[in-house]
């Protein structure tokens, strides 16, 4: 597998505080991927950062690539009810084409 | 926006049976994607394509086969479907390189 051992983990926070989530990876890539996937619904791309970028800012999201040592984080400071969800992250080997999955984040923001 | 189209949303199969499920993009993406989603774990790649009459094995193809007649359409094939592949299916396209994916609404299947 690409990932390392990460199964669905679960974090639950009051709405207001600032939370973040890791991931590793395996082999090489030229860009992470950050989803976010609501419940019923398709994965949505929150946020790209390229293998030649360090930090990735959109709104209230802030991802972080290390290549040194493959992983990767997404931050979301003053979460909101809404933002409660199961958050991806995926390699792009842009080589291979393959986009692949870490198993992912499901977050809960308690109002 | 642009749009993933699958179809159907929701199909019930019987074990041994015959299910196709299409996904359709008119964005000109030229990579799409096949995934499935058990309850509770990531998205698991089965089959992609680079383009019309390419199709490639993703990490887990055995039980599947795909088919992509066009730059629109990418279908996937089960020839005999079991009851370990209940699940949800996602098809995605993206313009290849490092830019953004985008997916459908997904296919819930039920094989009985």
């Amino acid at each position: 597998s690409q990932w390392g051992e990460e199964n669905l983990q679960a974090l639950s926070i009051q709405e207001g505080e600032d939370v973040t989530m890791n991931c590793s990876y395996k082999t090489y890539t030229t860009v992470v991927q950050w989803y976010r996937q609501k419940s019923g619904k398709g994965p949505a791309q929150l946020i790209l950062i390229r293998s030649n970028e360090r930090e990735k800012r959109s709104g209230r999201l802030r991802a972080t690539l290390d290549t040194s040592s493959q992983s990767s984080s997404l931050s979301i400071t003053g979460t909101l009810a809404t933002d409660t969800a199961v958050y991806f992250c995926a390699t792009l080997n842009y080589n291979q084409g393959k986009l692949i999955f870490g198993q992912g984040t499901k977050l809960s923001i308690k109002p | 926006e642009a749009a993933v189209t699958q179809s159907p949303r929701n199909k019930v199969a019987v074990t041994g049976g015959k299910v196709t499920l299409s996904c359709n993009q008119t964005n000109n993406h030229n990579n799409m994607y096949w995934y499935r989603q058990d309850t509770g774990h990531g998205l698991r790649l089965i089959h992609y394509s680079y383009g019309a009459g390419s199709t490639e094995k993703g990490d887990i193809p055995d039980g599947y086969k795909a088919s992509r007649p066009s730059q629109e359409n990418f279908s996937l094939i089960l020839e005999l479907a079991t009851p370990s592949q209940t699940s949800v299916y996602f098809c995605a396209s993206g313009m290849g390189g490092n830019t953004e994916v985008f997916f459908g609404k997904g296919t819930r299947l039920t094989v009985v």
